[in-house]
């Protein structure tokens, strides 16, 4: 079956960027997700990129999509305290069933 | 538009009793999901419904778990007897199936603890 991967931590300081990465195994999805976890909430789709683009930027945030490694990442440029959440990455093969990774918990330290 | 909608928020239960999780999704979408989020296991997934029809359970612990959906606005969880290792948050989620992103949207989720 599908399978998303992705650390389960990351820390970084105010200011500096973010990279959180994540491997999936479907390359037929035509769709892949940023996902955003504030404590104590759902989850909230962040960005998507569609998977005949490479990359996607908007505003702090820059999607790189290899398809041939099947690897995508997630930068945030100038990290502030508020992007401490968890940040899921997901596939979606058939338009159906999301395959969601396990999270990376992002800290950011003062 | 109010999002997706779940109640309880909260629910505390002693083990062996009946649990009824409850979501209303967004008007129009035709998905519905049930995600179960613990430590341990990370965000599962345990059934979806396309059109009010369940369409993969394959997700579902075991039998004590069952999901409905009488109709488009309104989905149950319930779970029964309930154990202590059911203790998770619970989301729902709906989406619609087409349009440009096909996004799940998530509701705030329902925290279960079993004692």
């Amino acid at each position: 079956g599908e399978d998303v991967e992705q650390s389960l931590f990351l820390s970084v300081r105010e200011g500096d960027s973010s990279v959180i990465n994540c491997t999936y195994t479907d390359s037929s999805s035509t769709y892949l997700y940023w996902y955003k976890q504030e404590p104590g909430a759902g989850l909230q789709l962040l960005t998507y990129i569609f998977s005949n683009m490479d990359m996607k930027q908007d505003q702090r945030l820059t999607v790189l999509l290899n398809k041939k490694d099947k690897h995508l990442s997630l930068r945030i440029a100038d990290t502030q305290t508020g992007d401490s959440a968890i940040y899921f990455c997901a596939e979606t093969p058939n338009f159906n069933k999301f395959y969601f990774g396990s999270g990376t918990k992002l800290n950011v330290k003062p | 538009d109010a999002g997706v909608i779940q109640s309880p928020r909260h629910e505390v239960t002693e083990m062996g009793q009946e649990v009824t999780l409850r979501c209303k999704p967004i008007s129009g979408h035709n998905s519905l999901f049930w995600y179960r989020q613990t430590m341990m296991r990370g965000l599962e997934l345990l059934i979806y419904f396309n059109n009010n029809v369940p369409i993969d359970d394959s997700g579902m612990p075991e039998d004590r778990f069952s999901a409905k959906m009488p109709n488009a606005s309104f989905s149950t969880l319930k779970i029964q007897p309930s154990e202590p290792r059911d203790s998770a948050v619970y989301f729902c989620a709906s989406s619609i199936t087409f349009g440009p992103s096909y996004e799940q949207y998530f509701g705030p989720g329902t925290r279960l603890t079993v004692t």
